[in-house]
């Protein structure tokens, strides 16, 4: 498809299990970014990926959480001992780059609950 | 870290009647984007703002972006039941790497 694919859509996991997200970006797009959205909330920041620059990693919450992205292509997003609290909507986003309007187009959202 | 707030929270309108959303910044932003969000669904791009007073029509939709680049709103006329939704603006800023920060949202509701 031509747009942004996220998997699991949803995924349900016992408190302190690993879970691991997936992001499939826009073909040629050269930034990957990681949102976290609680119900209700708004979104906040997890990680930036532009190209082969080293990452930009402020957003996230915890030692518990990694990203990787190889090249220009598929991103992981990596939860380690899983909380409650960790329970919310994984967006990812991919945009053509800083060259461009900027414009974030958005995965559908892997739905992440803790119990 | 940087912030971006947004008022009001919730809006509730009559089919027919205007809307307002905010977006401030405590400092000069490099530049600003608008997205929506439908109920269940992930945000959608409606626009990007980058120079200082600027001002952009989409049919029923405006938005500005203020002479000091410090906030911005959106303003819809005649709201209609397919404008239900999250409305979030984005800021990126100079020297603060190239992520967008959202603000809070405004959930819009429109009674028919």
């Amino acid at each position: 498809g031509a747009g942004v694919s996220q998997s699991p859509s949803n995924k349900v996991t016992e408190k302190g299990k690993d879970v691991e997200l997936r992001c499939d970006p826009i073909s040629g797009h050269t930034a990957l970014y990681w949102y976290r959205q609680r119900l209700g909330q708004g979104l906040e920041f997890l990680i930036y990926f532009q190209g082969n620059s080293a990452p930009d990693k402020s957003g996230l919450p915890s030692d518990r959480f990694s990203a990787e992205r190889t090249g220009e292509s598929v991103s992981t997003l990596t939860i380690q001992r899983t909380q409650q609290e960790d329970s919310a909507v994984y967006l990812c986003a991919s945009s053509p780059g800083q060259m461009n309007t900027g414009e974030l187009f958005f995965g559908e959202g892997s739905r992440l609950t803790v119990l | 870290g940087q912030q971006v707030m947004q008022i009001p929270q919730y809006q509730h309108v009559q089919e027919g009647e205007d809307f307002t959303t905010y977006c401030n910044s405590s400092t000069t932003l490099s530049n600003i984007q608008w997205y929506k969000q439908r109920p269940g669904g992930h945000p959608v791009f409606l626009i990007q703002l980058v120079k200082s007073g600027e001002v952009k029509k989409q049919k029923r939709l405006t938005f500005q972006f203020g002479e000091a680049k410090k906030n911005s709103s959106l303003h819809i006329t005649a709201t209609q039941t397919t404008d239900v939704g999250t409305y979030f603006c984005a800021g990126r800023w100079r020297n603060y790497g190239q992520n967008f920060v959202f603000g809070p949202g405004t959930r819009l509701s429109v009674l028919p």
